[in-house]
């Protein structure tokens, strides 16, 4: 059974400050990784996802993320972060095996400080 | 298109009545599926479509529980003799798969109480 574990239920950051949201998982095959964000009072919205190829994954609005096998990792990472940010990040993956079935993390809640 | 609509977005009800949720998914999409999140938590997979089809439903998924997509458009979930427990928000998602991914959109969610 695949599991995704959030390290962070909370972390608190200055703006401009790096951010780094840490995220593991278990699986005995393998599978597709992606980040959701959720803002206040909205949907879930697809931040990045790796499906193969290169390790390291970045979204529009400066969001990276680095696919680790060796350690099961997923982190996401922001070098300079904006207010905006604060929202809650889901980490999730699904068996790359045309998977339906998408396992998520508990989140983690970031909160971005003036 | 305007992506993933479900309603109602709230639902307030008492213990032992039974609910219905609806959801729309983006209009070529043919997977659909339902999450329940509850408060603290990522969403929990419920249940998932494929055209009018429920290819697996979730352990989750007690007997009270029932999804329907009849037309492989719409679908509803419903939830007889409601209990205090399922107070969660559900959440539906779609996709149409390209390729060998399967990326989820997802609506706002219906938040349920039960009083």
């Amino acid at each position: 059974a695949q599991s995704v574990t959030q390290l962070d239920s909370q972390v608190p950051v200055f703006e401009e400050a790096p951010v780094e949201l840490r995220c593991n998982y278990s699986s005995s095959v393998s599978v597709y990784l992606f980040w959701y964000v959720q803002y206040p009072n909205q949907g879930l919205q697809l931040l990045l996802k790796y499906l193969s190829g290169s390790t390291l994954v970045e979204s529009i609005n400066g969001f990276e993320a680095e696919f680790n096998k060796s350690q099961t990792s997923f982190h996401l990472r922001k070098p300079s972060v904006h207010i905006s940010d604060t929202a809650e990040y889901f980490c999730a993956v699904s068996l790359n095996t045309g998977g339906f079935k998408t396992i998520f993390g508990a989140g983690t809640r970031l909160f971005v400080k003036a | 298109d305007t992506g993933v609509s479900q309603n109602p977005r709230h639902k307030i009800t008492k213990r032992g009545q039974n609910v219905t949720f609806r959801c729309d998914p983006i209009s070529e999409h043919n997977r659909l599926y339902w999450y329940r999140q509850t408060l603290g938590q990522g969403p929990e997979f419920l249940t998932y479509f494929q055209n009018e089809a429920q290819l697996e439903k979730s352990r989750l998924l007690s007997d009270r529980f029932s999804a329907e997509r009849p037309k492989g458009s719409f679908s509803t979930l419903e939830i007889q003799r409601t209990e205090q427990g399922d107070s969660a928000m559900y959440l539906c998602a779609s996709s149409s798969p390209t390729g060998y991914t399967d990326t989820q959109y997802f609506g706002p969610g219906t938040r349920l109480t039960v009083l």
